[in-house]
């Protein structure tokens, strides 16, 4: 099915691990982005990806890395996990950047640091 | 400052019955306002889209409407089913010229749709 595919599911880390979330869309999107979504908050953008080549910080990048590693893959990061980084992390794409009309969402990743 | 604010937080129906979701944002200028519906463990979907220039947007039982002036939105939900139980969220764009627009997200309404 075409869409956004995000992996893992579930995650559990310990302080200080590192891990990669996976993000790989297959609409031939040009821009992709990474949310996080904590309980009675909206979603916030942590980084984008306007097209392939470029990264931007987005509200709430610290602690954080990405990677775009093709069209059709973009990467978040965690170098050393923190308890503040419990949270569900969705990832998005869009043909243009921040497409007024055309913003797809993965099922999302639920991380737990403990 | 959160600048998109939903209410009711959470609400509770029976089946069959209408429900109307409430948005009010300070975002300004902005560019469209979207409604989102968010199945639990899944990621958000779009219901409606409405620029500044629309009133009201439907999409089958779903109606939105769109006050610009009074920076107010609704999504009204008609004949409820079991399946709207759902988290319902109210998006806002704003125009970010460096960044090709800017989404605000609310922090949504749990709609529980009861037999």
């Amino acid at each position: 099915n075409a869409g956004v595919t995000q992996t893992p599911k579930f995650q559990v880390l310990k302080t200080g691990q590192s891990m990669t979330l996976q993000c790989a869309q297959d609409m031939n999107h040009n821009s992709m982005y990474w949310y996080r979504q904590d309980p009675g908050m909206g979603l916030r953008l942590i980084y984008y990806s306007a097209s392939e080549g470029t990264t931007d910080k987005g509200e709430v990048p610290n602690g954080y890395n990405v990677s775009r590693l093709n069209k059709r893959e973009f990467s978040l990061r965690l170098e050393s996990a923190a308890p503040s980084q419990t949270s569900v992390y969705f990832c998005a794409s869009s043909e243009v950047p921040r497409d007024s009309y055309g913003y797809t969402f993965g099922s999302g990743t639920r991380l737990t640091v403990v | 400052k959160n600048q998109v604010e939903q209410s009711p937080q959470s609400l509770i129906i029976l089946e069959g019955k209408n429900c109307t979701l409430q948005c009010n944002y300070t975002v300004s200028p902005f560019s469209n306002l979207r409604w989102y519906k968010q199945d639990t463990g899944r990621g958000p979907v779009s219901l409606t889209i409405m620029t500044f220039s629309e009133n009201t947007k439907s999409n089958g039982r779903y109606t939105a409407t769109l006050d610009a002036d009074t920076k107010q939105s609704s999504l009204h939900i008609t004949a409820s089913q079991l399946s709207d139980s759902a988290s319902y969220i109210c998006v806002v764009s704003a125009p970010h010229y460096n960044q090709g627009g800017k989404l605000i997200f609310g922090q949504g309404t749990e709609l529980s749709v009861k037999p």
